[in-house]
């Protein structure tokens, strides 16, 4: 059984450009959960996506935004990036309906200079 | 708005005591707590989950959860150096749709040899 892949790693991008961020679910997942987490901060909830659609957001603008694709993999966008834009971007997928815990994947480092 | 209030530290113990990391939080109602490792430049890592009032241990692990209080803790016994990481406390919101964690913003651990 594999886990959550993320890619790329790392990603340096220049203010007002497009970022997409890229993810893989565990195999036998329907949900997708991205998190930002700034340094020296707990990471903070985007949004989740299950069955192609979005079903939960948090204080994000709408910037930000996902897609979920048929083989429950899922793509974060974010345009018009700022500087506080720079984070570790976070995956975690799950099976909608269970609360088990989420299990995160590697992260892709995101520097906006 | 929804909280998980944590000792940012650093929290430093001697090799071999007992650390003792602590976690509030203001949604009443909330049922799932968790416990995440997060080494410097790595994605979090969970390693306990609790549910119910009382004690849970794993290894050298114990969650320990108070609902009439709004407060959960971790104890690591027989601290190691490869203990020394940032734990995250997060809680399961309730009444929302999706499944989101709110997370603290860490408590630093150092281990000392």
């Amino acid at each position: 059984e594999t886990g959550v892949t993320q890619s790329p790693t790392h990603l340096i991008k220049t203010r007002g450009q497009q970022v997409t961020l890229r993810c893989s679910s565990q195999s036998g997942h329907n949900t997708v959960s991205w998190y930002q987490q700034a340094l020296g901060q707990g990471p903070q909830f985007i949004f989740q996506y299950y069955r192609e659609e979005e079903n939960g957001r948090g204080n994000f603008p709408p910037r930000f935004s996902g897609l979920q694709f048929p083989n429950y993999s899922s793509e974060l966008n974010v345009n018009a990036l700022e500087l506080d834009d720079s984070a570790l971007y976070l995956c975690a997928s799950s099976w909608q309906g269970n609360n088990s815990p989420l299990h995160f994947g590697n992260g892709t480092r995101l520097t906006v200079t | 708005q929804k909280e998980v209030e944590q000792n940012s530290g650093p929290l430093s113990v001697p090799e071999g005591a007992i650390a003792s990391l602590n976690c509030t939080y203001s949604d009443r109602v909330s049922q799932s707590f968790f416990w995440y490792r997060q080494y410097s430049g790595k994605s979090p890592e969970l390693i306990m989950s609790i549910y119910s009032n009382g004690d849970k241990e794993d290894g050298r692990f114990t969650a320990q959860l108070n609902k009439a209080s709004q407060y959960v803790s971790l104890l690591i016994r027989d601290s190691q150096p490869s203990d020394s990481a940032t734990y995250l406390c997060a809680v399961l919101l309730s009444g929302a749709g999706s499944y989101q964690l709110t997370f603290g913003k860490g408590t630093k651990l150092s281990v000392i040899p």
